[in-house]
């Protein structure tokens, strides 16, 4: 069973504050990191996909850094707004036989308050 | 245009009774994957279609479970005899390549089926 922690899990900003989050993963036979954003009672949204050491995506004022060698990814946001409240999921996936499954952190739950 | 569809959103039923469930992928995707989200969770690997092959059903609880894609395009998730257990949001992703490219290519998820056990 693959550890992937994700911290804090939850925290509270407020409205133009900017702030960052973290995922860990085993950094072994790692192949992609999946960053999501969920909303309670919607489908998780596809934020970033990342592959190599060193990657940085920006989406907006989110951005995310990936350090396969450590096993890590930092999430940012910029100028938090009350729309940017949900909770922040990271899906490592790893190159091996038969695997093709991301594994989900339990997520960061942000509250942006206006 | 469209995304991925499932059906039906809601369902309950009661214990012991058979449910299938469907998805619809996002036309022309390779890689169909099925997940369970409990409340408040992320997402936890079920199964994995690569077109029509099952390549990947590790994650599938128990011999209740059973998924196909027989077409490489719609799937049904059937679970027999349900338990109460087995409530949950039961969502599906697809994504456009195939094994280990599907894996590095954006998911996109479906509005998932709320499942009740009574």
């Amino acid at each position: 069973i693959l550890n992937v922690e994700q911290s804090p899990q939850s925290l509270h900003v407020q409205e133009g504050d900017s702030t960052n989050f973290t995922c860990s993963f085993p950094s072994s036979n790692f192949y992609a990191l999946h960053w999501y954003r969920w909303e309670t009672a919607k489908s998780p949204e596809a934020l970033f996909v990342m592959t190599l050491n060193g990657d940085e995506k920006k989406k907006g004022q989110i951005s995310a850094t990936l350090n396969t060698k450590e096993g890590y990814s930092y999430l940012y946001i910029k100028g938090s707004q009350p729309e940017d409240s949900a909770t922040y999921l990271c899906a490592p996936a790893y190159s091996g036989a038969g695997s093709y499954q991301l594994t989900f952190g339990k997520g960061t739950k942000l509250s942006v308050i206006p | 245009g469209a995304g991925v569809s499932q059906s039906p959103r809601y369902k309950v039923t009661k214990r012991g009774q058979d449910v299938a469930l469907r998805c619809d992928p996002i036309s022309g995707h390779v890689s169909l994957y099925w997940y369970r989200q409990a409340l408040g969770q992320g997402p936890e690997f079920l199964t994995y279609f690569n077109y029509e092959a099952q390549q990947d059903k590790s994650g599938l609880p128990n011999d209740r479970f059973s998924a196909e894609r027989p077409e490489g395009s719609i799937s049904t998730l059937t679970i027999q005899r349900t338990e109460q257990r087995d409530s949950a949001m039961y969502r599906c992703a697809s994504s456009l390549g195939g094994g280990l490219a599907g894996v590095s290519d954006t998911q996109y998820f479906g509005p998932g089926t709320r499942l009740t056990v009574l």
